[in-house]
């Protein structure tokens, strides 16, 4: 069964820093790749997703993330952090056959120092 | 696009008493999905459907809750009785059935059991 995993569950950047939360995915085969935030009392916004074309893959607000297969990571970037930043955020995997269960990790809570 | 509507946006119940959550996924999308988000976690998939059948419901606990989807669009998850434990985010998400695309989720509902 596939799954990902989430380092590092809280992550505090000053404003205008670089943002990097990361997440490291487990499948017998290249899945479906996914990034999406939650602000506080909402439900869960996609970011962005990897299905398998470009590795590298922009999102909206100026995220990016790349697909490694080598290193079975899908870590998300921003080069300047904004206060509107501070959320939560998970990554999510799901499978390129059978029933796309898809299923989320723990969550990074990302922080802002202004 | 109407996205996913969920009520109510809040509970407050009692162990033992018995509630029901509504979804109503976005016109079109085969896949519901219910999960369960506990504070501080990650979304844990409790049921999927695909249209009116259900695709995996391995973490659901089937003694006290129970979905239902009806005609294929509609769904109600109901919890009875319910436990202390029980207090989460229930959240509902929808998604076309093509292979690799994104989940879009409803606000949640916010359950607390006293």
């Amino acid at each position: 069964a596939q799954s990902v995993t989430q380092l590092g569950s809280h992550v505090s950047v000053s404003e205008g820093a670089l943002v990097l939360l990361r997440c490291n995915y487990s499948s017998s085969v290249p899945p479906y790749l996914f990034w999406y935030v939650q602000y506080p009392n909402q439900g869960l916004q996609l970011l962005l997703k990897y299905t398998s074309a470009a590795t590298l893959v922009k999102g909206i607000n100026g995220f990016e993330a790349e697909f490694k297969k080598s290193e079975t990571s899908f870590h998300l970037t921003k080069p300047s952090a904004h206060m509107s930043d501070a959320a939560e955020y998970f990554c999510a995997v799901k499978s390129n056959f059978g029933n796309e269960k898809l299923t989320f990790g723990t969550g990074t809570r990302l922080t802002i120092i202004p | 696009e109407a996205g996913v509507a969920q009520s109510p946006r809040y509970k407050i119940i009692e162990k033992r008493q018995s509630v029901a959550f509504w979804c109503n996924p976005i016109s079109g999308h085969a896949t519901l999905y219910w999960y369960q988000q506990i504070l501080g976690q990650g979304p844990k998939l409790l049921i999927q459907f695909q249209n009116n059948g259900v695709v995996d419901d391995s973490q659901l606990p089937k003694d006290r809750f129970s979905a239902e989807r009806l005609k294929g669009v509609d769904s109600t998850l109901k919890i009875q009785p319910a436990k202390l434990e029980d207090s989460a985010v229930y959240l509902c998400a929808s998604s076309l059935e093509f292979l690799g695309t994104e989940a879009f989720f409803g606000q949640g509902t916010r359950l607390t059991v006293v």
